[in-house]
């Protein structure tokens, strides 16, 4: 089944430590995307890629960093920058061509700075 | 700049009523609506959708309604079960979108509880 797989489920940093999580598809989307939830905020941009080799900031991206070196994989990395990174962050993909709108969602890494 | 707003942070719902979500946003350029339900520690997953040309969109006991005079849109759930319970996001398309990529910009979301 076609899907997007976003793995550790659960995730627990340690205060000045880098932590990359991992989104992979096999949707066969170009575009991906990276996005943050915190309770009453709803859903914030991190960073988005719309073909391989190429990322834009979204509106939160500072202390996060990502690589789009597959098209099937977006890596994040929360780097010792982001100054509140305890969140639920999901990944996203999507097609870019066509009249289609939406995204496919993966469930989602909990991390907690401990 | 909150451009998308669900204002109503929980709504409790009978079950078999009906259940209505609301949404405001600001920015006239959105051309395409959609509502997503979220599970706890689960990623959201699409419900229904609208674009601006349409003033309703129906699918099955879910429906939305988009006043674009009013920037306003909701969700209808009738009649409301008990697995309609979940955190429900309004998103919208259109403002600001670079070509290719959708960004979405989303709501703060809607706890629904539906009581049995």
């Amino acid at each position: 089944d076609g899907g997007i797989t976003q793995s550790p489920k659960y995730l627990f940093r340690k205060e000045g430590q880098n932590v990359t999580l991992s989104c992979e598809q096999n949707l066969n989307h170009d575009a991906m995307y990276w996005y943050r939830q915190d309770p009453g905020q709803g859903l914030r941009l991190i960073y988005y890629s719309q073909i391989v080799n190429d990322f834009q900031k979204g509106d939160i991206a500072e202390g996060y960093s990502v690589s789009r070196e597959k098209k099937e994989s977006f890596p994040l990395t929360v780097t010792s920058a982001q100054k509140n990174p305890t969140a639920f962050y999901l990944c996203a993909s999507s097609i870019v061509t066509g009249t289609a709108y939406g995204y496919t969602f993966g469930s989602g890494t909990r991390l907690t700075v401990v | 700049d909150q451009q998308v707003k669900q204002n109503s942070p929980s709504l409790s719902v009978q079950e078999g009523r009906i259940s209505i979500l609301n949404c405001d946003y600001t920015n006239s350029m959105f051309d395409y609506f959609l509502w997503y339900k979220k599970y706890p520690a689960e990623g959201p997953t699409f419900l229904i959708s609208i674009s601006s040309i349409k003033d309703k969109n129906e699918d099955g006991r879910f429906t939305v309604f988009l006043n674009k005079s009013a920037k306003h849109l909701s969700l209808h759930i009738v009649p409301s079960q008990p697995g309609d319970s979940a955190v429900y996001f309004c998103a919208a398309s259109g403002g600001g979108r670079i070509q290719g990529a959708q960004k979405l910009v989303f709501g703060q979301g809607t706890r629904l509880t539906i009581n049995p």
